[in-house]
């Protein structure tokens, strides 16, 4: 199985509103990945897990929260976003080897209202 | 810092015609470079990647990639376009000396492959 699958699809949510993204792959990485992408840039990393354990955080705002309870599932908790955090949320995995590529879920398109 | 560029935000190109996509690259040593590929509205694709070694890569799809390290650049090619190659093109770039696992993308060429 060389896929990552996320859920949902598509999320729209008020600013009011808790949600979560959910990040599943079972290639045995031990690292996964959250991106974020506006439309027609390029991918910003978020957040790095290894080994389950957070390794980068990039100075996300704290109204997105995220929690690797395994090796194999990776989650984005949303509260109190924004409409300019609308977005593409792309999730990731990889070995933890420098030299390997990232494999990339095909995406969560959030609206924020 | 490392940094990746991609010069061109469009590249159009009749089917059956030889493409390439440029891609430069600045890092404080030696590069790990990736390519990937994005439909509409879906996630990455990876095309590629020169780690060391033959500076010819041969990736999906019929695509391969020039590393050049004189002139820091990581080009894609392709000898004969498809329509179906139209999409968005990223060059990435992970700097190995920093030991940081993150990629950093250039801006995303769209390439436009005309029937």
């Amino acid at each position: 199985d060389t896929e990552v699958t996320q859920t949902p699809k598509h999320l729209v949510m008020g600013m009011t509103n808790k949600k979560s993204l959910k990040c599943e792959q079972h290639m045995g990485h031990r690292a996964m990945y959250w991106y974020k992408q506006k439309a027609k840039k390029p991918p910003e990393l978020m957040f790095v897990y290894s080994y389950e354990k957070l390794s980068i955080n990039e100075s996300v705002p704290s109204r997105f929260s995220p929690e690797c309870p395994n090796s194999s599932l990776l989650n984005l908790h949303l509260h109190a976003l924004q409409p300019e955090d609308s977005a593409l949320y792309l999730c990731a995995s990889s070995q933890e080897s420098a030299v390997n590529e990232q494999f990339f879920g095909p995406g969560t398109r959030l609206t924020v209202l | 810092a490392q940094s990746v560029a991609q010069p061109e935000d469009q590249v159009n190109v009749a089917e059956g015609n030889p493409l390439t996509v440029k891609c430069t690259y600045s890092v404080s040593g030696n590069p790990y470079l990736f390519w990937y590929v994005q439909y509409p509205n879906r996630g990455l694709q990876f095309l590629l990647k020169y780690i060391t070694g033959d500076n010819l890569v041969k990736g999906s799809y019929g695509f391969e990639a020039e590393f050049n390290k004189s002139q820091t650049s990581f080009h894609l090619k392709k000898p004969s376009a498809l329509v179906s190659d139209s999409a968005l093109y990223f060059c990435a770039v992970r700097d190995i000396n920093t030991g940081r696992r993150a990629l950093t993308f250039g801006s995303g060429t769209r390439l436009q492959v005309q029937p």
